[in-house]
């Protein structure tokens, strides 16, 4: 079966830290781009950052740059989220999603809940 | 960057009835790059439409999508009651959503 499970989310202080990672099964996860896409509570899809196939080229929405860091290993079929400096306004439902053909996404994982919060 | 606005961003429908959703985009954008998917509480999205309008694997074939440039739509033919969700067009950035629920 071809899916994507997240953990790593939690309860954190503001600025501390807290590292996502997606476990891909079921298809051959070095041939695919992958995204991260969060969703604060109550609101809607936000795109926040992806990586192409070998890892040698990310993105970040402006919202994250400099705090969050996307990452792979394609031995380990697992994508990964390092964020940093994390702030209230990051409390979300983080996705992470596989891009099928131009940029629509079409495995999700279940998510992770990750709230900033003293 | 560009900008997707949804509308309207509530529809209120009867089961049976026609939905038309809409997507516009604050600037002309590739249509293989415009997606749209259905989100239920609770779930992940599901990806509906790839493409501007071709249908994702096992989406029946009541959703369709059509529009260029900068204007897009999704329309679902006969609302079934599974389809009352929030729907979201993407590019590269997401639309704000609009929800159907039931009137």
């Amino acid at each position: 079966e071809v899916q994507l499970v997240e953990s790593g989310g939690g309860l954190v202080q503001p600025g501390g830290s807290l590292r996502l990672s997606c476990a891909a099964s079921g298809f051959t996860f070095s041939r695919y781009w992958m995204h991260w896409v969060r969703q604060a509570p109550g609101k809607g899809l936000v795109w926040v950052s992806r990586i192409n196939s070998d890892g040698s080229s990310t993105s970040y929405a402006d919202s994250v740059k400099g705090r969050f860091t996307i990452s792979r290993d394609n031995a380990k079929n697992t994508l990964y989220l390092q964020m940093n400096s994390l702030r209230a306004e990051d409390t979300a439902v983080y996705y992470c999603a596989r891009v099928f053909t131009g940029n629509a996404f079409d495995i999700w994982g279940q998510g992770t809940m990750v709230t900033v919060s003293s | 960057e560009i900008v997707l606005t949804q509308s309207p961003g509530t529809l209120s429908l009867s089961p049976g009835e026609r939905a038309t959703l809409s997507c516009r985009a604050s600037q002309s954008v590739n249509s293989s790059y415009l997606a749209w998917y259905q989100q239920k509480p609770g779930q992940a999205p599901r990806l509906l439409i790839y493409g501007a309008s071709s249908r994702a694997t096992g989406i029946p074939d009541r959703f369709s999508g059509s529009g260029s440039g900068t204007d897009f739509t999704l329309t679902i033919s006969r609302l079934e009651p599974e389809d009352f969700a929030v729907y979201y067009c993407q590019q590269s950035t997401f639309g704000g959503g609009t929800k159907v629920e039931i009137k």
